[in-house]
């Protein structure tokens, strides 16, 4: 199936662990994106990444960084993970070209921090 | 900076009951305004794109308007699984933002 996949679904750790969410599309779209879903389901972005370059950073903490080792995958790592971690994380993905088709999402991944 | 507010928070229709969604928004070069439409424990799913003001796109019982300051999402005669949130988005020179959504139930 052609579709935005994330693992895991679901991730559950403990403070000040490090982990990591994956993301792939095998759409052949040229940019991808991770969204924070927060508990009142406002979805604002982290960053994108179009042909391996960072092009937008939000102002989120330095601990967040995102990894893409290839067109077709853009991971999320975390470091020193905090309460105020918590939330659902949407990867999605896009073709510059054909802005009129949206995004494709993931998904999601719910994060819980304990 | 883009601002995009979405009213009401909730709506709750009795099936057959039609209603609209707004979504206000401001934005400078506005490039398109997006429908998405989120079911709980998913990801956001693309509904439509509207560019101009004046201009509208309908899908089985949604129909999406747009002038300059606001979006309507219509839904006529809705059923049980209209329900989720509908989810607006504005893209100008960057990323897409989104408004915080109105989530819709529809009871038989």
């Amino acid at each position: 199936d052609t579709a935005v996949s994330q693992t895991p679904k679901y991730l559950v750790t403990q403070m000040g662990n490090d982990k990591s969410i994956k993301c792939e599309q095998n759409l052949g779209h040229d940019t991808m994106y991770w969204y924070k879903q927060d508990s009142k389901k406002f979805l604002k972005i982290m960053f994108s990444y179009n042909n391996k370059e960072l092009i937008i950073n939000e102002t989120v903490p330095n601990r967040f960084s995102p990894k893409s080792p290839d067109k077709a995958h853009l991971n999320l790592h975390i470091n020193s993970l905090e309460l105020g971690d918590s939330a659902v994380y949407f990867c999605a993905s896009s073709q510059e070209s054909r802005t009129g088709f949206g995004y494709t999402f993931g998904s999601g991944t719910r994060l819980t921090v304990v | 900076e883009d601002q995009v507010t979405q009213s009401p928070e909730a709506l709750r229709l009795q099936e057959g009951e039609s209603s609209s969604l707004n979504c206000s928004y401001t934005v400078s070069g506005l490039r398109g305004l997006f429908w998405y439409r989120q079911d709980p424990g998913k990801g956001p799913e693309f509904l439509f794109t509207l560019y101009s003001a004046g201009e509208e796109k309908e899908k089985e019982r949604l129909k999406a308007t747009l002038t300059k300051k606001e979006s309507f999402l219509h839904i006529t005669a809705p059923k049980p699984e209209d329900s989720a949130t509908y989810l607006c988005a504005v893209q100008a020179s960057g990323d897409m933002r989104f408004g915080a959504g109105t989530r819709l139930t529809v009871k038989p």
